[in-house]
């Protein structure tokens, strides 16, 4: 049973558009985090949330920690193909760093 | 600053051999976590060492090992070779790993390949 399921598995989309992807998980976490990654490269740290509800802005990205940190929603504004890429969540819990499987995100020009 | 080497970046092993992957992380930091990508499973955690101890490890069996240097770089080793075990090794290196806010920082992976 995976920890954290995200959702979708995969989405393409237009140059243009919004869309929101989502990470959800039964249990409590103290932390969560999304990533980017792209082909042959490691994931990238884009943002850490810490508090229930917690909204935070990465210029066209908006990140969400849900209320009672078991979830969380990555929103984009206007996508465009530099979006492109494999979008990772990542939750600690006792002091280990659980990562979803990924939403594979492609924005086509 | 540099950031975290991962050595060597492909490799093609047969079954039955053991393979050993390395990784010299972020100057400073001192935690250095494992993990193995595959498109179905995603990232799995393996182990994670703090200078030199090993702090926490995944479900993984024992033909997954791995140490840590004095000068926090890490190797893992992985015997025994299966065809199950071709993926993507991630190493993650951070500053402070018991923060709540804290950061991994990844290397670019050693892909590896078993024939």
């Amino acid at each position: 049973t995976q920890l954290l399921e995200q959702s979708p598995q995969f989405l393409s989309i237009q140059e243009g558009e919004n869309l929101t992807v989502y990470c959800n998980s039964s249990s409590v976490f103290s932390s969560l985090q999304w990533y980017r990654q792209e082909p042959g490269e490691g994931p990238v740290l884009l943002v850490t949330v810490v508090t229930g509800g917690e909204v935070k802005k990465l210029k066209r990205l908006t990140f969400q920690f849900g209320d009672a940190r078991k979830d969380s929603s990555l929103h984009i504004t206007a996508a465009q193909p530099g979006d492109t890429g494999l979008y990772l969540c990542a939750g600690k819990r006792d002091d280990k760093i659980i990562f979803g499987k990924g939403t594979r995100l492609h924005i086509l020009p | 600053k540099a950031g975290v080497t991962q050595t060597p970046r492909y490799l093609i092993k047969t079954r039955g051999q053991q393979v050993t992957l390395s990784c010299s992380p972020i100057s400073g930091h001192r935690s250095v976590s494992w993990y193995q990508q595959t498109p179905g499973q995603g990232l799995q955690f393996l182990f994670e060492y703090f200078s030199e101890t090993q702090r926490n490890k995944g479900n993984f069996p024992g033909r997954f090992s791995g140490r840590q240097f004095s000068n926090s770089r890490s190797e893992m080793n992985v015997s025994t070779l299966e065809l199950g075990d071709s993926a993507l090794y991630l190493c993650a290196s951070s500053l402070n790993p018991t923060a709540q806010n804290t950061e991994a920082f990844f290397g670019q992976g050693t892909r590896l390949t078993v024939v």
